[in-house]
């Protein structure tokens, strides 16, 4: 069974940018029918998908964030990227990786989860 | 944004209840609509998909339908197991978005 994990730090101060890793454990990463995802869950927001990424390179984001998000892949590690840039406290959440099974494009259910990571921003 | 509302925000029941959770989309998003499960401190794990595709593992006992704008998840008979908080999601264009979702407690 596939398996997804995240990892970053779990502290990031205002301003800043926030750096999380998922490492996929699977045979490849290069199927036709599935995206790489970052979702998040807070108290304030519930979950929030932030973007996806396929195996080409090919992303797309969610537009209230797409200014300050980027998702890359490499697919010879086995690991998809979250960058989010100029954190603020609203950015506190519970970061997931996922994979996205696709349907048409990059529209689908979310099949395989994390475990999620926290992250804090806190000076 | 598609905006997803679930009702209710919170539901009361015992085991062997019939439970229906609810989901309303702001515009007609066909039947592409999945279902999570999440228990406390645990990722979300999909139950169903395309409205009321069952996925691999999922008891019978969950079943979703609906179509355009008005879902529901029902679960025939309650089992401990089932106390959790379920989330709606579309996926009817590139921006996936969830419900609040609705914890299932007990009575």
């Amino acid at each position: 069974q596939m398996q997804l994990r995240e990892s970053g730090p779990g502290l990031v101060k205002p301003s800043e940018t926030l750096f999380l890793t998922c490492n996929v454990s699977a045979d490849s990463m290069s199927t036709s029918r599935y995206y790489w995802g970052w979702l998040r869950q807070s108290p304030g927001k519930g979950l929030e998908w932030l973007g996806n990424v396929y195996y080409s390179g090919t992303t797309y984001y969610n537009p209230s964030l797409k200014s300050r998000v980027t998702v890359n892949v490499d697919t010879s590690k086995k690991q998809f990227s979250l960058k989010l840039t100029s954190v603020t406290a609203a950015d506190t959440a519970v970061y997931y990786c996922a994979r996205h099974r696709s349907i048409v494009g990059a529209r689908g259910a979310f099949d395989i989860w994390g475990q999620g990571t926290m992250v804090t921003v806190s000076s | 944004d598609i905006q997803m509302t679930q009702s209710p925000p919170t539901l009361s029941a015992s085991v062997g209840d019939r439970v229906t959770i609810t989901c309303r989309a702001s515009q007609n998003i066909d039947t592409f609509l999945a279902w999570y499960q999440q228990r406390p401190g645990r990722a979300p794990k999909l139950l169903v998909s395309d409205a009321s595709t069952l996925e691999s593992g999922v008891p019978s006992t969950f079943s979703g339908s609906g179509s355009g704008t008005d879902f529901t998840l029902t679960i025939r008979s309650l089992q401990p197991d089932d106390f959790a908080t379920y989330y709606c999601q579309q996926y009817s264009d590139y921006s996936p978005t969830f419900g609040q979702g609705t914890k299932v407690d007990i009575k």
